[in-house]
């Protein structure tokens, strides 16, 4: 079974710090993705990054970085000098390859409140 | 390029109704999944069609059901509402159907079931 643990319910950071939000994903399968999704109070879950399971470097965008560590089975994504637009709840998702599905499976999501 | 659009965006109904969700994925994408978001969880997988066949279906009961249209549109369909089914319903459409393909979601539907 896959399961996606997010174990930070909500964040509040002063704006300008930075933050990491944690993914812990648990799957039999050797092949996989790992997905960040945000979701701003609009409702609209937001393409953040996609990670397969063979591609273990790390990531960085802009003031956005990923941590992806098999060995611990973590996806961990930092936000560097938060702003006030980083304000929402963030997702972190797994879909497995094997089955040929196309669905994710979704932790309970993180709410990020950055302040002003 | 437009996103995935959704309608209506936000809908009332009573216990024992039915309610149908409409879906347009992104121009190109022939793939559409449905979600169910309830307060303060992750979204869960309902349905994925593709080329106009269901694909994928999660735990859900048989009052739900959905169809994919030629022009790659969906429809979302819950019969005998429970007030449990109170949620966002989400729609996400992807190029093809294959598990590396990026999903992209639209705004959702919020539906609160009285």
């Amino acid at each position: 079974a896959q399961k996606v643990t997010q174990a930070q319910t909500e964040i509040s950071v002063v704006e300008k710090e930075d933050v990491t939000l944690d993914c812990v994903y648990e799957t039999r399968d050797t092949t996989y993705y790992l997905f960040w999704y945000k979701q701003p109070p609009s409702g609209e879950l937001v393409f953040l990054i996609r990670r397969n399971s063979f591609d273990e470097q790390n990531e960085i965008s802009g003031r956005y970085s990923w941590n992806f560590q098999k060995s611990t089975s973590s996806f961990n994504f930092t936000i560097t000098a938060s702003q006030v637009v980083d304000s929402a709840v963030y997702f972190c998702a797994l879909k497995i390859i094997q089955t040929g599905a196309n669905n994710l499976f979704f932790g309970t999501g993180t709410r990020l409140t950055v302040i002003p | 390029d437009a996103g995935v659009t959704q309608s209506p965006t936000h809908l009332i109904k009573t216990r024992g109704q039915q309610v149908t969700l409409r879906c347009s994925p992104i121009s190109g994408h022939k793939s559409v999944s449905w979600y169910q978001q309830v307060l303060g969880q992750g979204p869960q997988f309902i349905f994925q069609y593709y080329e106009k066949e269901e694909r994928g279906r999660g735990n859900f009961p048989d009052r739900f059901s959905a169809r994919q249209f030629p022009n790659y549109s969906s429809e979302l369909n819950v019969n005998a509402l429970l007030l449990g089914d109170s949620a966002l319903y989400l729609c996400a459409s992807s190029l093809v159907r294959g598990p590396t393909d990026t999903q992209y979601f639209g705004p959702g539907t919020r539906l609160t079931v009285l």
